[in-house]
């Protein structure tokens, strides 16, 4: 199984500020007949269940704002919140879907200072 | 809208079997896989298997298979995740998840996701 580590398991950022999660796989998730990284990034808020943000490492979801970004290939990749807004205070996951079973990382949860 | 629908919380005893459900709306039902995923209480969330509604073609995490049974019914656009002898271990948040993406394989990102389906197991 791929496992998925995220750093760090918890980071608090101040209103504005910009907030980076990162997230390293224990195998390459980039496909080489596609140059694609299999890999995407969710919130979960209390009570909710995740939200996709972030698809094949880079492409944000329709709807998400723009100061979220996603970025890396390979085994290493970062989530990038550019100004924290207070509604961004909640659980991130990363998610591998190179190789079955599909895993997660553990989860980093993101407060205000 | 696109969206899945599970259905309610579920009290049972150790031993008792439960099936829930996930239903799919706003879009062709049987051309996107659906992912099952389980969040315990506080912890992070943990790939079951996931299903092709089209063939029933099903994958288990090695972690899940023989613990419990994935299955769909393309004609009522509806999932399913069901044990047959619960143990106080399976309590948990229980989610279904639609693939980003129609068709393909097994390898996706998970949009949308059901609101979820709490399972209590308690004697």
């Amino acid at each position: 199984d791929i496992v998925m580590t995220q750093s760090p398991d918890s980071l608090t950022v101040s209103l504005g500020e910009r907030a980076t999660i990162n997230c390293k796989s224990s195998q390459s998730v980039l496909y080489s007949s596609n140059n694609k990284n299999y890999l995407a990034w969710y919130q979960q808020k209390p009570g909710q269940p995740p939200k996709l943000l972030i698809y094949w490492a880079s492409t944000r979801e329709s709807g998400v704002p723009d100061r979220f970004s996603g970025s890396g290939s390979g085994t290493d990749f970062t989530l990038t919140i550019s100004s924290l807004q207070a509604e961004d205070v909640a659980l991130y996951y990363c998610q591998q879907y190179h190789s079955p079973p599909i895993t997660f990382g553990q989860g980093t949860r993101l407060e205000i200072k | 809208e696109v969206q899945l629908v599970q259905s309610g919380a579920e009290v049972k005893k150790p031993g008792e079997s439960v099936k829930i459900s996930c239903k799919g709306s706003g879009y062709s039902f049987t051309t996107y896989w659906i992912a099952w995923v389980r969040q315990m209480p506080g912890k992070g969330l943990e790939w079951m298997g996931i299903i092709y509604p089209d063939d029933s073609d099903t994958t288990y995490s090695p972690s899940f298979e023989g613990q419990v049974t994935i299955s769909a019914d393309k004609s009522i656009s509806t999932a399913y995740l069901q044990w047959n002898s619960l143990k106080a271990s399976d309590t948990a948040m229980y989610y279904c998840a639609r693939h980003g993406e129609a068709y393909g394989d097994q390898r996706g990102w998970f949009d949308p996701w059901g609101q979820g389906t709490l399972v209590t197991v308690s004697s």
